[in-house]
């Protein structure tokens, strides 16, 4: 059991490209998340998705788009990257309720040059 | 908007002693749920404890209890008997419903031996 993993762990892209960051949990987590952590800040969140084929967006979506074909996995796409995008990436992932616990992954630290 | 305000930047607390962390949220809902959540040098995130609005009972997981104050806005984290390894920056965080989770900018905690 992995719980929730992300790749990759780095990452620097140049201004203007595009990368995809990768979550899957293998906990059968109806509810999948994702957060940015910019530097001495808290985590806000991007996405997220209650189940396959169904996402909605979250504090901050701008610059960002993602998919949930499969229970397991929700990508995160980042399309013409920016400065303002570098931060840390965190995927999560909840049984459902409101009180479940958040279960997170590891993080993605992504620096835009 | 739901906001969530961490005061305390930064806290410092003797080994085996007890420090509280404190927190306020905005919010005019009345059911919702907070959480409290630990972040090592690891970046993991870890969940300490939570608290579900419409109980008026304090919550506690060993070590770790809340003072949650509902007409206040305030839900301070008690950590008695600290120890070294409860080092980390922790971050206050308000949910309502199945989706919109807030997080405080967090406080990072110093245990001295």
């Amino acid at each position: 059991n992995a719980g929730v993993t992300q790749t990759p762990k780095f990452r620097i892209l140049k201004i203007g490209q595009s990368m995809t960051l990768q979550c899957a949990q293998d906990m059968n987590h109806n509810y999948m998340y994702w957060y940015r952590q910019d530097p001495g800040m808290g985590l806000k969140l991007i996405y997220y998705s209650v189940g396959a084929g169904i996402t909605d967006k979250g504090e901050v979506p701008n610059g960002y788009n993602v998919s949930r074909s499969t229970t397991e996995d929700f990508p995160l796409r980042l399309e013409l990257a920016a400065p303002s995008q570098t931060s840390v990436y965190f995927c999560a992932s909840s049984y459902g309720l409101a009180a479940d616990t958040q279960y997170f992954g590891p993080g993605t630290r992504l620096t835009v040059l | 908007a739901q906001t969530v305000t961490q005061s305390q930047p930064e806290m410092s607390v003797q080994e085996a002693e007890t420090v509280t962390l404190s927190c306020t949220y905005d919010t005019s809902e009345s059911d919702y749920y907070l959480f409290w959540y630990k972040q090592p040098p690891s970046r993991q995130m870890i969940l300490v404890i939570r608290q579900e609005a419409y109980k008026q009972q304090n919550a506690t997981e060993n070590r770790f209890s809340v003072n949650f104050q509902k007409a206040a806005k305030s839900f301070s984290l008690k950590i008695s008997d600290s120890q070294l390894g409860d080092a980390a920056m922790y971050f206050c965080a308000y949910r309502r419903g199945n989706n919109d989770m807030r997080f405080g900018a967090g406080t990072r905690l110093t245990v001295k031996p």
